[in-house]
């Protein structure tokens, strides 16, 4: 039992270039989540999906896409990178109102 | 939105108690949670509170809910280097849409022998 699997762990990207971050939950959880923490601003949230087939958007989804595949994957995506989206990025699972279970995150560095 | 806050940076002595404090606006409150993160790690939950408990006691962990003032602490007794890491403080409630967390920035423990 893995958890919440997230890849790649780290990331260099020149401005302009594209990437998907890939996160995986083997607990069998409704819903998912992927947040991004920043120094001083804790984590905000990029988007959501409470259930296989629905995704929502959260505090900051400005400059991203997500795809929930299938129940237990859900994809970020970064169309056009930009030096502001340098961050760690989260990605966590629920069973629906309930814990969150995060993954070790991914540390993107946009140059 | 709903705001949560904490102090940034707390350092204590291996063996006191260590107190982590934290507000919220939203009146919805329904659950509390506080979350550790170790350096390089993801989050972990810690514990939780439902908004009608005034306390929850779970081993070396104390955390007290005063819901007139939207206050909440996370009190550690003989606190260890172990326990050196960034503590977040989290909400869910009706306003801010009750699937969703809604995180302080983090409290940096550090604990020194």
């Amino acid at each position: 039992n893995a958890g919440v699997t997230q890849t790649p762990k780290f990331q260099v990207l020149k401005t302009g270039q594209s990437m998907t971050l890939q996160c995986a939950q083997d607990m069998n959880h409704n819903s998912m989540y992927w947040y991004r923490q920043d120094p001083g601003m804790g984590l905000r949230l990029i988007y959501y999906s409470a259930s296989e087939g629905t995704t929502d958007k959260g505090e900051v989804p400005n400059g991203y896409n997500v795809s929930r595949l299938n129940k237990r994957e859900f994809s970020l995506r970064l169309e056009s990178a930009a030096p502001s989206q340098t961050s760690v990025y989260f990605c966590a699972s629920s069973p629906s109102f309930d814990e969150q279970y995060f993954g070790p995150g991914t540390r993107l560095t946009v140059t | 939105g709903e705001d949560v806050e904490q102090s940034l940076f707390l350092s204590v002595r291996e063996g006191d108690s260590s107190v982590i404090n934290c507000t919220y606006t939203d009146s919805s409150s329904t659950y509390l949670y506080w979350y550790k993160q170790e350096p390089g790690a993801g989050l972990q939950l810690l514990t939780y509170i439902f908004s009608n408990m005034d306390m929850k006691q779970d081993q070396r962990l104390t955390v007290l809910l005063n819901k007139k003032d939207k206050h909440l602490s996370l009190r550690i007794a003989d606190t260890q280097t172990g326990d050196s890491a960034i503590y977040f403080c989290a909400e869910r409630g009706m306003n801010t849409g009750f699937q969703k967390l809604v995180f302080g920035t983090g409290t940096r423990l550090l604990v020194s022998p």
